[in-house]
């Protein structure tokens, strides 16, 4: 398995500009999240989704922020519009739910750069 | 929810000498416990994660941890470092569908 694939690796833009992150999930999960990292706040959960439905937006910093699964296979988040304090690495992650301690599976992470 | 604190932000070892990364949970049950390791520039990599099966958990390069319920404690420790083993090590409480909640991520320096 190619493991969680996300897209671009890395993305600088300018403020105000809007912003779209990719994600493929490992085959046959059915769990995904979306990760922000930065030196301040550390790693913080943004939304998951079960089964291509959100279950749990409560950590989208705001209205800008926007995340969608529209199959099993892809999911996006997007930014509109960007501002400067949104730069920080986001991290995509699947799980398969076994009903014991799942373990999360990391994607590389999209760099972002606001400017 | 499961809540994670790690002590210590930077770890400093020599090359060959004990590594210890301290963690400690918050007591909700059960407790879904994870380490994982991130390399710069990387994404995050499971080393390993407590199963209930058995206190001590062996993972991957060497690291293991011991599960003290008694200390609400899951430490991180390796007998023996290596340069390779310069990363950022995150504890995180998880729940049954992979949601988890982080430490704050404890840097590992290995001097030669």
């Amino acid at each position: 398995d190619a493991g969680v694939i996300q897209s671009p690796r890395h993305e600088v833009t300018e403020m105000g500009q809007e912003v779209t992150l990719r994600c493929k999930p490992i085959s046959g999960h059915n769990s995904l999240f979306w990760y922000r990292q930065t030196m301040m706040r550390g790693l913080e959960l943004l939304i998951y989704f079960n089964n291509n439905v959100p279950i749990d937006d409560s950590g989208m910093p705001e209205d800008r922020f926007s995340a969608k699964m529209p199959n099993a296979s892809f999911s996006t988040l997007k930014i509109q519009p960007s501002e400067p304090r949104d730069s920080a690495v986001y991290f995509c992650a699947s799980s398969l739910p076994t009903g014991g301690n799942t373990e999360a599976f990391f994607g590389q992470g999209t760099r972002l750069t606001v400017v | 929810a499961q809540s994670v604190t790690q002590l210590g932000s930077h770890v400093s070892v020599s090359e060959g000498a004990l590594v210890l990364l301290r963690c400690n949970y918050s007591s909700s049950v059960p407790p879904y416990l994870f380490w994982y390791v991130q390399y710069p520039n990387q994404g995050l990599q499971l080393l390993l994660k407590y199963t209930s099966a058995a206190t001590l958990v062996k993972g991957i390069n060497g690291f293991e941890a011991e599960f003290k319920k008694s200390e609400t404690s899951f430490h991180l420790t390796k007998p023996s470092a290596h340069m390779s083993d310069a990363a950022e090590y995150f504890c995180a409480g998880g729940t049954s569908y992979g949601k988890l909640t982080f430490g704050q991520g404890t840097i590992l320096t290995v001097h030669p």
